[in-house]
């Protein structure tokens, strides 16, 4: 079936800098995306969302923008911080009470 | 935001046994919740949709007969391994949406070890 991917497993990045993570798609039917940051052994954290009749959404230090001619969506996290470091799923539904299709995580590493 | 709770956070049983974990939106009813696997490393595949009420929707390739999944209240969904093996071995996540909302809100997961 259609799922959501990733480009890159393992993000490095000096803390203060930027960092922003990638996430292709596949489904162009998906109306609802969202980021979710995973500390090791805990479940999903909600970090920032998107609906399709959108391209940019911004947060506290976070941006997600989402290009759907290319299916492409990123999140960027502004002046990282060593609490950054997790892994980042993004995730897509169709919009209504389904479950979440996740891609496969992107490791982001905070050096000091 | 809304609270889900799962519990247990850890389990260890042995292989044949049975185990259940419960997931519970604490302050807000949510008729559907969902159930999630995740092995090491990898990514969350959705395993089941839990209905209040009624029967759960598996996906693909997920038995029924040994995962079961019961929904009897607006705020409490279980998931039983039935005759666990160590191929079970996972993290277990819940989600659940308040009516009406696409928002999901994650349990703190289950890690459970067959041995």
């Amino acid at each position: 079936g259609e799922s959501v991917g990733l480009h890159l497993p393992t993000l490095s990045v000096q803390e203060g800098d930027n960092s922003i993570i990638n996430c292709a798609y596949s489904n162009s039917a998906s109306d609802y995306f969202i980021w979710y940051k995973q500390e090791s052994g805990k479940g999903p954290q909600f970090i920032i969302d998107i609906r399709s009749n959108m391209d940019k959404r911004q947060g506290q230090r976070v941006t997600v923008l989402l290009n759907k001619t290319v299916k492409h969506l990123s999140l960027q996290i502004a002046a990282t911080q060593p609490g950054d470091s997790a892994v980042y799923f993004c995730a897509e539904n169709l919009g209504g009470a389904d479950g979440l299709t996740f891609g496969k995580g992107t490791h982001l590493i905070i050096q000091p | 935001g809304a609270v889900v709770s799962q519990h247990p956070s850890r389990v260890i049983c042995k292989s044949g046994t049975s185990v259940k974990i419960e997931c519970r939106s604490l302050d807000f009813q949510a008729t559907t919740m969902f159930w999630y696997r995740q092995f090491p490393k990898q990514s969350l595949m959705l395993m089941a949709t839990s209905n209040e009420g009624s029967k759960a929707t598996y996906e693909q390739g997920v038995e029924k007969d040994k995962f079961l999944i019961n929904h009897a209240s607006l705020t409490l969904s279980t998931l039983t391994v039935t005759s666990a093996h160590p191929e079970d071995s996972s993290f277990y996540i819940c989600s659940a949406s308040r009516q009406g909302n696409t928002e999901a809100f994650f349990g703190q997961g289950t890690r459970l070890t067959v041995v």
